[in-house]
């Protein structure tokens, strides 16, 4: 079956600690993408990635980090440094072409919940 | 960057009622889509729309790239039509992240 997996679903971490959440997709794409979404709130971006061993941050990045080791994957890691980690993270992906068609495509999402 | 802007923030209906979404963008964007939410929170894809328009069954889009706007219509809304709809766009190659609005929320009442 091709698609984007995230684990876990639900994810608990105390203050303080380092947590990291997987993303990994079989659908060939090239770029992957990692949102979160806050209640009652759209999407914001944290950071992308077009190629292996190369990424961008988006427009939250802060007190997060990221790694695209290989095609398929591109993990998260929140860091003790984000004030606010409590949120529903979104991991997507697309295809990249010349011709602008890049629909992404969104895994399940994992909850994090720092009590 | 690029702000989006979505109405109505809230939109309550009899199932049967016809419905129209608004998506407005502060820039041009390249690369347009719309969502629906559903109640575990997984994003399914409705459209893929930069221009023109596009219909699949009781849905359809349309994208005015030059307005910088873009309309989803539901017709014949059904009770499992509820949920959150986000337009989002992303300008330059595309492959760089969506900006996304904040949402409607749609509640179809049997």
């Amino acid at each position: 079956d091709g698609g984007i997996t995230q684990s876990p679903k639900y994810l608990f971490r105390k203050e303080g600690q380092n947590v990291t959440l997987s993303c990994e997709q079989n659908l060939n794409h090239d770029a992957m993408y990692w949102y979160r979404q806050d209640p009652g709130q759209g999407l914001r971006l944290i950071y992308y990635s077009q190629i292996v061993n190369d990424f961008q941050k988006g427009d939250i990045a802060e007190g997060y980090s990221v790694s695209r080791e290989k095609k398929e994957s591109f993990p998260l890691t929140v860091t003790s440094a984000q004030k606010n980690p409590t949120a529903f993270y979104l991991c997507a992906s697309s295809k990249i072409s010349t011709s602008s068609y890049n629909e992404q495509f969104f895994g399940p999402g994992t909850r994090l919940t720092v009590l | 960057g690029i702000q989006v802007e979505q109405s109505p923030p809230d939109l309550i209906l009899q199932e049967g009622a016809n419905s129209t979404l608004r998506c407005n963008f502060s820039d041009s964007v390249n690369n347009l889509q719309w969502f629906h939410q559903n109640p575990w929170g997984q994003l399914i894809n409705l459209f893929y729309i930069p221009s023109g328009t596009k219909q699949n069954g009781r849905l359809s889009a349309t994208a005015v790239a030059t307005e910088r706007y873009s309309l989803l219509y539901i017709s014949s809304s059904q009770t499992t039509d509820s949920g959150v709809y986000f337009c989002a766009g992303g300008s330059g190659g595309g492959a760089d992240g969506l900006t996304f609005g904040k949402g409607t929320h749609l509640i179809i009442q049997p």
